[in-house]
């Protein structure tokens, strides 16, 4: 079994629309979930983290972690454009204190 | 806010030489980096993780006599891809733990990543 398992999409979604990203995971030592945003041919850029369960908004963006399921999603509200990126979820914390990611989900929102 | 610094942005060599690919923190010292590989539309898989004045510790699979990794200051990490080979052409990303900090995540700040393509 995989520490991190995302759907790697591609999901294609309408301007507005609201996305939900998911990511399951197998180590319960995981503290800390972190989602990152990729555009192409660029590097990570950190959008949200959370630590522990529960839920955390910022702005258009709501991150949710139940560690009771190790399931953890991302939802993007009003997607807009610019959001198509692919955005990887990534837990981290316990002993081996490194940040493994999923697979990577690609979204496309359509104008 | 932090910045990692990765260069060259691109690379491309011919088989059988090798590459070095630099990360450095710009602002903040870095105890810790840590290098993936990217391969196209798949995730980063972590390949070592880089420790500043000790040995590099590899992930499973990760060939440490082909991806030499020096860490020799608080600030730089490089990555040194050996007798390179059209197979290893890929984006390579570091990131880098600010000190004292666990993994969590505001304490891991990311280059933009090199691409090397291998001819």
């Amino acid at each position: 079994q995989k520490e991190v398992e995302q759907d790697p999409g591609p999901l294609s979604v309408p301007e507005g629309a609201i996305v939900s990203l998911n990511c399951t995971y197998s180590n319960s030592a995981f503290q800390y979930f972190m989602w990152y945003r990729q555009y192409s041919r660029k590097g990570p850029e950190l959008l949200m983290y959370t630590y522990s369960s529960g839920n955390k908004e910022d702005g258009r963006f709501t991150a949710q972690v139940d560690k009771s399921s190790k399931y953890i999603s991302l939802f993007i509200r009003d997607s807009q454009p610019s959001d198509s990126a692919t955005y990887l979820c990534a837990p981290a914390g316990g002993a081996t204190n490194k940040l493994i990611f999923g697979t990577g989900t690609l979204l496309a929102v359509q104008p | 806010g932090a910045v990692v610094s990765q260069h060259p942005s691109w690379v491309i060599c011919k088989s059988g030489t090798s590459v070095k690919i630099e990360c450095r923190s710009l602002d903040f010292q870095a105890t810790t980096m840590f290098w993936y590989r990217q391969f196209p539309k798949q995730s980063l898989m972590l390949m070592a993780t880089s420790n500043e004045g000790s040995k590099a510790t590899y992930e499973q699979g990760v060939e440490k006599d082909k991806f030499l990794i020096n860490h020799a200051s608080l600030t730089l990490s490089t990555l040194t891809v050996t007798s390179a080979h059209p197979e290893d052409s890929s984006f390579y990303i570091c990131s880098a733990r600010a000190d004292n900090r666990r993994v969590s995540g505001n304490t891991i700040y990311f280059g933009e990543g090199s691409w090397l393509t291998v001819v």
